[in-house]
């Protein structure tokens, strides 16, 4: 299958800093990413969806001045969490898929941030 | 809207024993169906996916899982459970790329 990179894989910041999380399709060109946030012990809650060249998609309670998605490439991906708190603490990941013939395909995951908010 | 519900939080299964997740979905339509694995710490690896045709699917590391519409399942089975399977298992339904996630089941194994 594609592989998809994440980076870093583990980040501790200060409250009220920022922190840029970086999506990479290494292998395909990923017309869509889309961003996940995991709390301890549960499931994984779609933030956004991306599409290259276009703003992104927020899913409803997410803050969107928040969370700074941009997909400026078709390699490229980045989630930058402003003003982080310790709320923010949280496990993140990105998956990206292909469109072809109009049709996104299967949808590829990178390994996750732990991102942790002292 | 679509849901995905994952009955079980944590299953013990012994090294050798059969193993079987449960998982009942909600779709609108033909769903897309996935079950993924996770270790701690770690990303998503796909196990399986049911896009159409045969109910029962192969996937890797010897896993299998049964489409049932009529029951609206896709349950996870492995004949003989391995220590390297424990793990957080999530089933998902969807439209290929935009999923929705169960709650997971932790897989424990004992010696």
């Amino acid at each position: 299958g594609a592989v998809v990179s994440q980076h870093p894989s583990r980040v501790i910041c200060k409250s009220g800093t920022s922190v840029k999380i970086e999506c990479r399709s290494l292998d395909f060109q990923a017309t869509t990413m889309f961003w996940y946030r995991q709390f301890p012990k549960q499931s994984l809650m779609l933030m956004a969806t991306s599409n290259e060249g276009s703003k992104a998609t927020y899913e409803q309670g997410v803050e969107k001045d928040k969370f700074l998605i941009n997909h400026a490439s078709l390699t490229l991906s980045t989630l930058t969490v402003t003003s982080a708190h310790p709320e923010d603490s949280s496990f993140y990941i990105c998956s990206a898929s292909l469109r072809v013939g109009g049709v996104n395909t299967e949808a590829f995951f990178g390994q996750g941030t732990r991102l942790t908010v002292v | 809207a679509q849901s995905v519900t994952q009955p079980d939080i944590h299953i013990t299964v012994s090294e050798g024993a059969s193993l079987e997740l449960r998982c009942n979905y909600s779709y609108g339509a033909t769903p897309y169906l996935f079950w993924y694995v996770q270790s701690p710490g770690q990303g998503l690896q796909l196990l399986l996916k049911y896009f159409s045709g045969d109910t029962l699917v192969q996937g890797i590391k010897g896993f299998e899982a049964e489409f049932k519409r009529s029951q609206s399942s896709f349950n996870l089975r492995k004949p003989s459970v391995h220590w390297s399977d424990a793990a957080e298992y999530f089933c998902a339904v969807g439209g290929y790329s935009t999923l929705t996630f169960g709650k997971g089941t932790m897989l424990l194994v004992s010696p």
